[in-house]
């Protein structure tokens, strides 16, 4: 079965453009997790969805920041405008209600850099 | 306050040897989870071993063991014979449950940087 899918793996832009980050949870997973990893604040949470429901947006940095889940197979997580401190790599992640352990599998990341 | 500790910035480790990583935490729920991930330097998260508060057994996944010790808080991560492809971050996890809802996050450690020689 196919992991957690993230697209694109590396985004490199100049400030004040928009970033569309994409992602394709695990088939039959019903929450999606949105993360941001720096060296200076190590992983973050930005929002979670269920059942294509966001349920707390409370790590999203700013208004720039939005994320949508349309769909049970497909979230994006956008930033507009971008600024250099946006920089960072952006994590995806999804599980299954059903699971015991409520385990979180991640997909590979997208790097974001912008300039 | 710190819920997730990992003492160990960084570890160098020689090949074929067992490796021990610290992790503590804190938390006032009886149920609870804890988790751990490996990060290579590709950067993916990958999902290793899960330890549930009321699980009897410590959890065992392949070469990699949690010693779980409830009392004192602790879930350290054993890899026994150690891989040079084991070189990466390791994050200890703690599944807590939110007080609004019946939903969970995660709360992270920061990480272990492992290293590997041959």
């Amino acid at each position: 079965d196919a992991g957690v899918i993230q697209s694109p793996r590396h985004e490199v832009t100049e400030m004040g453009q928009e970033v569309t980050l994409r992602c394709k949870p695990i088939s039959g997973h019903d929450y999606l997790f949105w993360y941001r990893q720096t060296m200076m604040r190590g992983l973050e949470l930005l929002i979670y969805f269920n059942n294509n429901v966001p349920i707390d947006d409370s790590g999203m940095p700013e208004d720039r920041f939005s994320a949508k889940m349309p769909n049970a197979s497909f979230s994006t997580l956008k930033i507009q405008p971008s600024e250099p401190r946006d920089s960072a790599v952006y994590f995806c992640a999804s599980r299954e209600r059903g699971d015991r352990t409520d385990t979180q599998y991640f997909g590979p990341g997208t790097r974001l850099t912008v300039l | 306050a710190q819920k997730i500790t990992q003492t160990q910035p960084g570890m160098f480790v020689q090949e074929k040897e067992a490796v021990t990583l610290d992790c503590t935490y804190d938390t006032s729920d009886q149920s609870y989870g804890l988790f751990w991930y490996k990060q290579p330097s590709s950067g993916e998260m990958i999902f290793l071993i899960y330890q549930g508060s009321y699980d009897e057994q410590n959890a065992t996944e392949g070469r990699y063991s949690l010693n779980f010790q409830k009392a004192r808080k602790s879930a350290n991560l054993v890899i026994s014979a150690s891989q040079l492809g084991d070189s990466a971050m390791y994050f200890c996890a703690m599944r807590e449950v939110l007080p609004m809802d019946s939903n969970y996050q995660l709360i992270w450690g920061a990480g272990t940087k492992l290293i590997i020689k041959p």
